[in-house]
């Protein structure tokens, strides 16, 4: 399986702030990557598919970047609504492994 | 609109089975891949099972052997069954459409507890 190692696993920053998110894969996954958003008590959100691109109707505010074994994703100003727990995950193997999570608050 | 609603949650002894349902709107679920991904309480996501639209199965090795994933095309719904419930299984169940999983539905909760 490939795992996926995220990272950091929790942040908080002033609103904003840009914040970035790691997610390394133990294999070449290409650009097989997505991003999701999760408040508490709520399915999670696509934000980011193919490790770059916005889904549609996502704020502008929100990227992701790389490919092979190295992402980034990343929130250019923080807002208050942006409280959440964001999920990397893979697509290019079955089992489609998520990453551990990273939960962002409010300094 | 696009829409993906499950039920059939609830609390289960161990030892039992219970079969979840995915009911979608706005699109065919036999024209896509459908995948279930699950949450136990306080954890991240696990991705638990898929269909592809030819009618292929996978599974994660944690479930494998005691779920299956099915659907109906007639009634447009994906399903769950889980046999063999363990209390580690206690998670809320998503479904969720396609590989960049667009589509969630609202989540429903198994508990298996004795």
């Amino acid at each position: 399986d490939i795992q996926m190692t995220q990272s950091p696993s929790s942040l908080s920053a002033s609103v904003g702030d840009r914040v970035t998110i790691t997610c390394q894969a133990s294999q070449d996954i290409s650009n097989y990557l997505n991003w999701y958003q999760q408040k508490p008590g709520k399915a999670p959100k696509l934000l980011i598919y193919d490790a770059s691109n916005l889904e549609t109707g996502v704020p502008s505010r929100f990227s992701g970047s790389g490919s092979g074994t190295d992402f980034t994703f990343t929130i250019s100003s923080l807002q208050p609504e942006d409280i959440a727990t964001y999920y990397c995950q893979q697509y290019d193997n079955l089992p489609h492994t998520f990453g551990g999570g990273t939960k962002v608050e409010i300094k | 609109e696009v829409q993906l609603v499950e039920s059939g949650g609830g609390l289960i002894q161990p030892g039992g089975s219970l079969r979840l349902s995915c009911a979608a709107s706005g699109f065919t679920v036999s024209s896509n891949y459908m995948s279930w991904v699950r949450q136990a309480p306080g954890k991240g996501l696990e991705w638990v099972s898929v269909i592809y639209s030819g009618g292929s199965t996978y599974y994660a090795d944690s479930v494998k052997g005691r779920f299956t994933i099915s659907r109906d095309n007639s009634k447009n719904t994906l399903y769950l069954q889980m046999n063999s419930l363990r209390a580690e299984d206690t998670a809320v169940y998503y479904c969720a459409r396609e590989t960049s999983m667009d589509v969630w539905g609202q989540g429903t909760t198994v508990t298996v507890s004795s």
